[in-house]
């Protein structure tokens, strides 16, 4: 099953503004990716960010983690058309038999306008 | 150059056909991954390796099968009995499992 769930399923903002995309999970985690795929290419990582930590940074990426609320948010300022892409959160899965593997959500599709 | 290398890029295959997808990774990552991801869709776990000779089920794993022979390989099979195979398939490696993930470019297989 898909443990992330990205909020919303596509974004589309101009050049310039801030993007904000939300993830949500559900059974406890280690640590939460988020990552980026433009069409028809691999997945690249962009930030990981550890149950014990809350906010992290990366040029222009901010990623913070609630961990009672089971959700986390990437923010990317000052969007540049590069920025077109989709973008997924991962998140470590354990059951009683050990590591179930990264999961990944269903991505929100970012569009930035020029 | 370090990295992870799916191929081919493209695939075609009759349907009843099997049909296996190779990735190697010359990072020296212990723990590989298969992923499927059809069109707008997110990526589903279909098989995960920690350790050579070690792989577990993800979650749609029916319908395909992995081996890890060599630390740097692991090969997924689409048999026959995988319902709907056309797909994009995505293979990765970490240093280990679930940490940060390196992704191969993809393969895309068309069965006719």
């Amino acid at each position: 099953s898909q443990q992330g769930e990205e909020d919303p399923q596509a974004l589309s903002i101009q050049e310039g503004e801030n993007a904000t995309m939300n993830c949500s999970y559900k059974t406890s985690i280690n640590n939460l990716q988020w990552y980026r795929q433009n069409s028809g290419r691999g997945l690249v990582h962009l930030i990981l960010i550890r149950s014990n930590e809350r906010e992290k940074h990366s040029g222009r990426l901010r990623v913070t983690l609630d961990t009672s609320k089971k959700s986390s948010s990437l923010l990317i300022t000052a969007s540049r058309a590069a920025d077109t892409a989709s973008y997924f959160c991962a998140t470590d899965a354990y059951s009683g038999g050990g590591a179930d593997g990264l999961t990944f959500g269903k991505g929100t599709h970012l569009i930035i306008q020029p | 150059d370090g990295g992870i290398t799916q191929s081919p890029k493209y695939l075609f295959r009759k349907e009843g056909q099997n049909v296996t997808l190779s990735c190697e990774q010359n990072l020296n990552h212990d723990a590989m991954y298969w992923y499927r991801q059809d069109p707008g869709q997110g990526l589903r776990l279909i098989y995960y390796s920690q350790i050579v000779n070690d792989f577990q089920k993800g979650d749609i794993a029916e319908g395909y099968s992995v081996s890890r022979e060599k630390k740097e390989s692991f090969p997924l099979t689409v048999t026959s009995a995988q319902k709907n195979p056309t797909a994009f398939y995505l293979c990765a490696s970490s240093i280990l499992v679930n940490t940060e993930a390196f992704f191969g470019q993809g393969t895309r297989l068309t069965v006719v």
